[in-house]
């Protein structure tokens, strides 16, 4: 089992609130990665990260935001849910080098109301 | 563009047999690398198989093996003796530029 985690698991809250999904690994990964994936499709990359204090947007636009300002911890923020929001949220995160696989956390299940 | 594709959305195999997944891709780059993942349900998303492109030999991890055929793009994965656990969607991804780029995943149904 890959040592990153993501909290909450599941999440149903109503439309304009405020949004933190955590993802923490404990593997030293410098690269850390968000993707968004709706239910038995594929999955898209909406933010990415190559270490503290770096992070960069990925090809599915996304009103979220990140922040990277220690190396095990990769958070995303939704400043207003929106129903459009619901989706699953993935966090991963890889070692350096091309052929370095990405380990994935549980996701977060996220249902805007 | 760097694109990854999966025609099958879901496939059936009776337990014991084997099954082929098929993964086409796009990449105007010659050194990149293949991946495939599984993502059984409600559970995290793992790596089966991975495979460099400058390697011809295809990747073999027990009772996975790829076929790699890189002239044609195409990164195909056998499963040998299907198992109730392999029951999972399955999800080819390229590796280029520091990204991932994922297909949208085959559903593998596993009879018993």
């Amino acid at each position: 089992e890959a040592d990153i985690y993501q909290t909450p698991r599941y999440l149903v809250i109503g439309t304009g609130k405020k949004i933190t999904l955590e993802c923490s690994q404990t593997m030293g990964h410098d690269k850390m990665y968000w993707y968004q994936q709706d239910p038995g499709m594929e999955l898209h990359l909406i933010h990415y990260s190559y270490g503290v204090n770096s992070t960069e947007k990925g090809d599915l636009s996304s009103e979220s935001t990140v922040s990277r300002i220690r190396t095990e911890h990769f958070p995303l923020t939704l400043e207003s849910a929106r129903p459009s929001h619901t989706s699953q949220y993935l966090c991963a995160s890889s070692d350096w080098g091309p052929n370095q696989p990405q380990h994935f956390g549980d996701g977060t299940r996220l249902s805007i109301l | 563009a760097q694109t990854v594709t999966q025609s099958q959305p879901e496939m059936s195999v009776q337990e014991a047999e084997t099954v082929t997944l098929s993964c086409t891709y796009d990449t105007s780059e010659s050194d990149y690398y293949l991946f495939w993942y599984k993502q059984p349900p409600s559970r995290q998303m793992i790596l089966v198989i991975r495979q460099e492109a400058y390697k011809q030999q295809n990747a073999t991890e027990n009772r996975f093996s790829v076929n790699f055929q890189k002239a044609a793009k195409s990164f195909s994965l056998k499963i040998s003796d299907s198992q109730l656990g392999d029951a999972a969607m399955y999800f080819c991804a390229l590796y280029n530029f520091n990204k991932f780029y994922f297909g949208s995943g085959t559903k593998l149904n596993v009879k018993p």
